[in-house]
């Protein structure tokens, strides 16, 4: 089945870049997301490419997409303590609404 | 490790009749479960905490009568959408807590249900 893998930890000084990745396996994903949880909340959708992109900025945010090697990256230009919390990366195979696969989550620690 | 199987993926069920969604963590105890509904292209809404051997903790505007939830194992978890009718439609996906090195914690999620009421 579709499988989406994420490192569980990173750690960076306030002010640097945090670059956060993610791989996943269905050839077929349309829609690839990256959620936000902090901590005693629930997720908030962070923003969301198309396959069909290599790239989409938002303000700090830039994700990047190897749809070659099934690769999904998120940066965070010059991070701040209250981006600390932890960072799902996600799946569909299409409008949103069906099946989506979460990876297991990246812990953002922001180091002051 | 830390896999969380949900089942059924996908329900149909009339107006008026309960579905129950089950989800059990495979290969940990998972003594804190989440269970989230989705509306379509928005972010997850989280509707209830569990803890395994007590009640659930609601979110505000969600109704417990409506939506039961229990965890009365390390391993299982169940939702169950009561008296449903078409707004209930959406798909409800659930998290389960697992420590990792100690005091760190990650998040793996059930692969989601979808449940249309006609």
């Amino acid at each position: 089945g579709e499988d989406v893998e994420q490192s569980l930890f990173l750690s960076v000084r306030e002010g640097d870049s945090s670059v956060i990745n993610c791989t996943y396996t269905d050839s077929s994903s349309t829609y690839l997301y990256w959620y936000k949880q902090e901590p005693g909340a629930g997720l908030q959708l962070l923003t969301y490419i198309f396959s069909n992109m290599d790239m989409k900025q938002d303000q700090r945010l830039t994700v990047l997409l190897n749809k070659k090697d099934k690769h999904l990256s998120l940066r965070i230009a010059d991070t701040q303590t209250g981006d600390s919390a932890i960072y799902f990366c996600a799946e569909s195979n299409s409008g949103g609404y069906q099946k989506v696969t979460f990876g297991t989550g990246t812990k953002l620690q922001v180091i002051p | 490790g830390a896999v969380v199987s949900q089942h059924p993926s996908w329900v149909i069920c009339k107006s008026g009749t309960s579905v129950k969604i089950e989800c059990r963590s495979l290969d940990f105890q998972a003594t804190t479960m989440f269970w989230y509904r989705q509306f379509p292209k928005q972010s997850l809404m989280l509707m209830a905490t569990s803890n395994e051997g007590s009640k659930a903790t609601y979110e505000q505007g969600v109704e417990k009568d409506k939506f039961l939830i229990n965890h009365a194992s390390l391993t299982l978890s169940t939702l169950t959408v009561t008296s449903a009718h078409p707004e209930d439609s959406s798909f409800y996906i659930c998290s389960a807590r697992f420590s990792y090195q100690g005091s760190n914690y990650g998040y793996t999620f059930g692969s989601g249900t979808r449940l249309t009421v006609v």
